[in-house]
């Protein structure tokens, strides 16, 4: 595609629902990351998936968290039992993973657990 | 000590000066560095990148390095209104890792 796309742009969920954010990377980038940014703060890292190897997960908050990229393209974050603190923007962005790694983020999933 | 620092701001320049951000960080085998600028309820969009110690100018920006005071700075000569956004540094350490700092706040008087 053009961009990164992701979706849904806004989520509004329960308190201890599920939820599971959609990433689509640009067309051959093989370098998938995961982001969240708070309000007035910078990205703050989460997981990183090489072609579909998550070759990184230590940013991930706890073990509520998990994500996957199971063909090396679309990837998915998935938080179980959702808490108030996991509102917030949740960035993907993508890269060609050949040495020169310029970020190209997506529009971002805003996060809402009432 | 946070791995990338930078002053919040807000920055205030008047339009038509040079804006001046700068950034620190604390591994020292960093090895790229790069500025996003990211407006308002927008997502980040990278507008330099620099690896080597010294000066890299593109159009009115230009990104200046020193490995050894592990220091980055972002210069904005003719600073427009259009300039005012939330720029962001980060640092990769030498793995596939971005470490972003909390951004300075910019505004462009007009």
């Amino acid at each position: 595609g053009a961009g990164v796309s992701q979706s849904p742009r806004y989520k509004v969920t329960k308190r201890g629902q599920d939820v599971a954010l959609r990433c689509d990377p640009i067309s051959g980038h093989v370098s998938l990351y995961w982001y969240r940014q708070a309000l007035g703060q910078g990205p703050e890292f989460l997981t990183y998936f090489n072609y579909e190897a998550q070759q990184d997960k230590s940013g991930l908050p706890n073990d509520r968290f998990s994500a996957e990229r199971p063909e090396g393209s679309i990837s998915t974050l998935t938080i179980q039992r959702t808490e108030q603190r996991d509102s917030a923007m949740y960035r993907c962005a993508s890269s060609t993973g050949t040495g020169e790694e310029k970020l190209f983020f997506g529009s971002g999933t805003q996060l809402s657990v009432l | 000590q946070k791995e990338v620092e930078q002053n919040s701001g807000p920055l205030s320049v008047p339009e038509g000066a040079i804006a001046s951000l700068n950034c620190t960080y604390s591994d020292r085998g960093s090895q790229s560095f790069f500025w996003y600028r990211q407006y308002s309820g927008k997502s980040p969009e990278l507008i330099m990148f620099i690896y080597s110690n010294g000066d890299k100018e593109d159009g009115r920006f230009t990104a200046q390095l020193n490995k050894a005071s592990q220091y980055v700075s972002l210069l904005i000569r003719d600073s427009q209104p259009s300039d005012s956004a939330t720029y962001l540094c980060a640092v990769n350490p030498g793995t596939y890792k971005y470490i972003f700092g909390t951004g300075t706040r910019l505004k462009v008087l007009a």
